[in-house]
């Protein structure tokens, strides 16, 4: 059964850092791993997708990583911003469904 | 091209009665994703259906909850005599191709309290 897990589960930094959420896996067989954010009380916004042959993919100051073999990805914030502050949720796809991690809670202070 | 809607966003239920919620997935998009946040709980999955069909179904409970997706009109999860434990956030999700072969797009959810 796959499980995700993301550390830290929560993250307080002053706005312009450089920061890293990490995710990972326990079962490296996936298709692709999609990184989102969750503003409370809404949806999910997709950020970034990692096809499983990929090694990482970059999106304006967003940055992610995947090492499949070690079941991990790490999600890159460059230059932080207040607007940053939401919750970061790893998904992993085997097929039908994505397991998701339990998230981190960024919030990034001005 | 609009995105993934649901309706409604806030739903309040008293114990016992039913409640529906509605997906219309985004324009040329034939699978859909049913997946649920329990209060200070992460997502997991219900169940994923193409037109017509149940792919999926493992993470549905066994009774009282039922998700159809027909030919014509949006996919309609079903939860018949909720109870308290029901409340929770449901969310729905479509995308154009099966399985990892492209992203999961994500509604904004509809919010289910049972009283």
């Amino acid at each position: 059964k796959q499980e995700v897990t993301q550390i830290p589960a929560a993250l307080s930094v002053p706005e312009g850092e450089n920061l890293v959420l990490n995710c990972s896996f326990t079962d490296s067989a996936i298709y692709n791993l999609q990184w989102f954010r969750q503003d409370p009380g809404k949806g999910l916004t997709s950020l970034l997708l990692i096809q499983s042959s990929q090694r990482e993919q970059t999106s304006g100051r967003l940055n992610a990583s995947l090492d499949k073999s070690s079941g991990r990805s790490t999600l890159y914030i460059a230059a932080s911003q207040p607007g940053d502050s939401a919750t970061y949720l790893c998904a992993v796809n085997a097929g039908n469904m994505l397991t998701f991690g339990g998230g981190t809670r960024l919030m990034v202070k001005p | 091209n609009a995105g993934v809607m649901q309706n409604p966003r806030h739903l309040v239920r008293r114990r016992g009665q039913e409640a529906r919620l509605r997906c219309s997935p985004m324009k040329g998009h034939s699978h859909v994703y049913w997946y649920r946040q329990l209060p200070e709980e992460g997502l997991k999955f219900m169940v994923y259906l193409q037109k017509e069909n149940i792919i999926d179904e493992s993470g549905m409970p066994k009774e009282r909850f039922s998700a159809e997706f027909p030919k014509e009109g949006p996919s309609i999860l079903r939860i018949q005599q909720v109870v308290r434990g029901d409340s929770a956030a449901y969310f729905c999700a479509s995308s154009r191709d099966r399985g990892g072969d492209s992203p999961l797009h994500f509604g904004n959810g509809t919010r289910l309290t049972v009283t």
